[in-house]
C-alpha cells in the first residue's frame, strides 16, 4: 500500500505569515490528492482537491501544488481563524489513505 | 442542503457487533459514492471503508477487512456500516462522508457529524 507523509508534524507562525505543508506519497499518485482542514472540535472541511483545485467558498489564501509524489499546501497569509490541523488524503487507489496531519497554531 | 446524519453509535463490549447508519438528504443519493472515516479520541482521520453510489463496489481498510460490511440503500438513502467482533482500537467517531461522484476515485465534499463508537468492558 501507499504511504503518506506530512511535514512538519506541527507549526506555529505568526498571522500574516506564509505557510507552506509538505505531503509525500511512497509511490506516484498522479494529482489524486486532496487537503481537509479540521479545525478544533470540528468536523473535516474539503480545501482543494486534484491537488491544486481551490473548492468553492474556500479563501483564495489556501492553494496547493504537486503531482506524482510531493504536494504542497499554502497557506500564503495566515488568519488567526486558520489555527487547525490539516491533512491530505489520496483517493488514487484504495486504500484512500490520509496523512498523519499538520497542527497548525498562531503564536 | 446536503446533509448526513449518522447514527447507532454507543458503547459495546469487545468482540460485540454494531451496525452504524447515515441518513442522507439534499442530493440525488445514488449518484455519489460514500466513505466511511473514522477518527479516535485525540488522533488524525482514518479511512474506512468506501462504496460506489451503485453498491457494487467496496473497498476496505486492512485495519477492518473481515470484520466490518459497507453497504447502502439506494431506496432509502441510507449508508450503513456493520462492525462485528470489535476491539478496543475500533473505539472513535465514525464519520459519514459523500465523495464528489458516484465512482470511489474522488475527494470527500461533505462530511456527517459523526458518531461515537466506543469498545470496551
Amino acid at each position: 500500500d501507499i504511504q503518506m507523509t506530512q511535514s512538519p508534524s506541527s507549526l506555529s507562525a505568526s498571522v500574516g505569515d506564509r505557510v507552506t505543508i509538505t505531503c509525500r506519497a511512497s509511490q506516484g499518485i498522479s494529482n489524486y490528492l486532496a487537503w481537509y482542514q479540521q479545525k478544533p472540535g470540528k468536523v473535516p472541511k474539503l480545501l482543494i482537491y486534484a491537488a491544486s483545485t481551490l473548492q468553492s467558498g474556500v479563501p483564495s489564501r489556501f492553494s496547493g501544488s504537486g503531482s506524482g509524489t510531493d504536494f504542497t499546501l499554502t497557506i500564503s497569509s495566515l488568519q488567526p481563524e486558520d489555527v487547525a490541523t490539516f491533512y491530505c488524503q489520496k483517493y488514487n487507489t484504495a486504500p484512500f489513505t490520509f496523512g498523519p496531519g499538520t497542527k497548525v497554531d498562531v503564536k | 442542503e446536503v446533509q448526513l446524519v449518522e447514527s447507532g453509535g454507543g458503547l459495546v463490549q469487545p468482540g460485540g457487533s454494531l451496525r452504524l447508519s447515515c441518513a442522507a438528504s439534499g442530493f440525488p443519493f445514488s449518484n455519489y459514492a460514500m466513505n466511511w472515516v473514522r477518527q479516535a479520541p485525540g488522533k488524525g482521520l482514518e479511512w474506512v471503508s468506501v462504496i460506489s453510489g451503485s453498491g457494487d463496489s467496496t473497498y476496505y481498510a486492512d485495519s477492518v477487512k473481515g470484520r466490518f460490511t459497507v453497504s447502502r440503500d439506494n431506496s432509502k438513502n441510507t449508508l450503513y456500516l456493520q462492525m462485528n467482533s470489535l476491539r478496543a482500537e475500533d473505539t472513535a467517531i465514525y464519520y459519514c462522508a459523500r465523495i464528489a461522484a458516484a465512482n470511489t476515485h474522488a475527494e470527500i465534499d461533505y462530511w456527517g457529524q459523526g458518531t461515537l463508537v466506543t469498545v470496551s468492558s
